[in-house]
């Protein structure tokens, strides 16, 4: 199975809104609706920001929201803060009934 | 609050079994998968495989032919086990739980670094 392509680097000014696109096939990111988000800060473990391609955990801000178009899914976060600096993957599970996970986004605060 | 505390070797030798073990505290163990995901310095994430408590796993095809993840329900622990380890296999190996519908992981372990080095 290939990661799931996603842009290397996406950067932003506090207060605005950056997306990042997370691209598949119709075998994983197209199919089900089982594509995730997570937010890596360096020595920390994953953390959880998206599930089912829209939903938030508790406690994770409603200024991170996902979406689905296709083969293709993204995440947008809002009102960039200094703290969304992070490496952000996502993932999704496949027909096969394995999961895969994207090359990762280092998202940059200006 | 569900807690996945991990531990086992941190380093090995090229052609030797890798082992960790994840047990799960204040949390039901039933009910969910748990995964195995690593993550190689300066990579990205990998998911290795997935097991429930009944013992129903799933692996990455490009490790299937040397892994195994068992469990251990009545102790509430999941364990990795991956054999002929190359340096390639070096790595922040992490625990994981996937709440049944979620299809992600939603609590994880504090990762363990696992050396493979001659």
């Amino acid at each position: 199975q290939s990661a799931l392509t996603q842009p290397a680097s996406v950067s932003g000014s506090p207060g605005q809104s950056i997306t990042i696109s997370c691209s598949g096939t119709s075998s994983d990111v197209g199919g089900d609706n089982y594509v995730s988000w997570y937010q890596l800060h360096p020595g920390k473990a994953p953390k959880l920001m998206i599930y089912v391609v829209t939903n938030r955990p508790l406690g994770v801000s409603d200024r991170f929201s996902g979406s689905k178009s296709g083969n293709t899914a993204s995440l947008t976060i809002s009102g960039l803060r200094a703290e969304d600096e992070a490496d952000y993957y996502c993932s999704s599970f496949t027909s096969s009934s394995t999961q895969v996970f994207g090359t990762g986004t280092k998202v940059t605060v200006l | 609050q569900v807690q996945l505390q991990q531990w086992g070797a941190g380093l090995l030798k090229p052609s030797e079994t890798l082992s960790l073990t994840c047990a799960v505290y204040g949390g039901p163990f039933s009910g969910y998968f748990w995964s195995w995901i690593r993550q190689p310095p300066g990579k990205g994430l990998e998911w290795i495989g997935e097991i429930n408590h009944s013992g129903d796993t799933n692996y990455n095809p490009s490790l299937k032919r040397r892994v195994t993840i068992s469990v251990d329900t009545s102790k509430k622990q999941v364990s990795l086990r991956l054999r002929s380890v190359t340096a390639a296999d070096t790595a922040v190996y992490y625990c994981a739980r996937m709440p049944r519908g979620y299809y992600a992981q939603d609590s994880w372990g504090q990762g363990t670094l696992v050396t493979v080095s001659s």
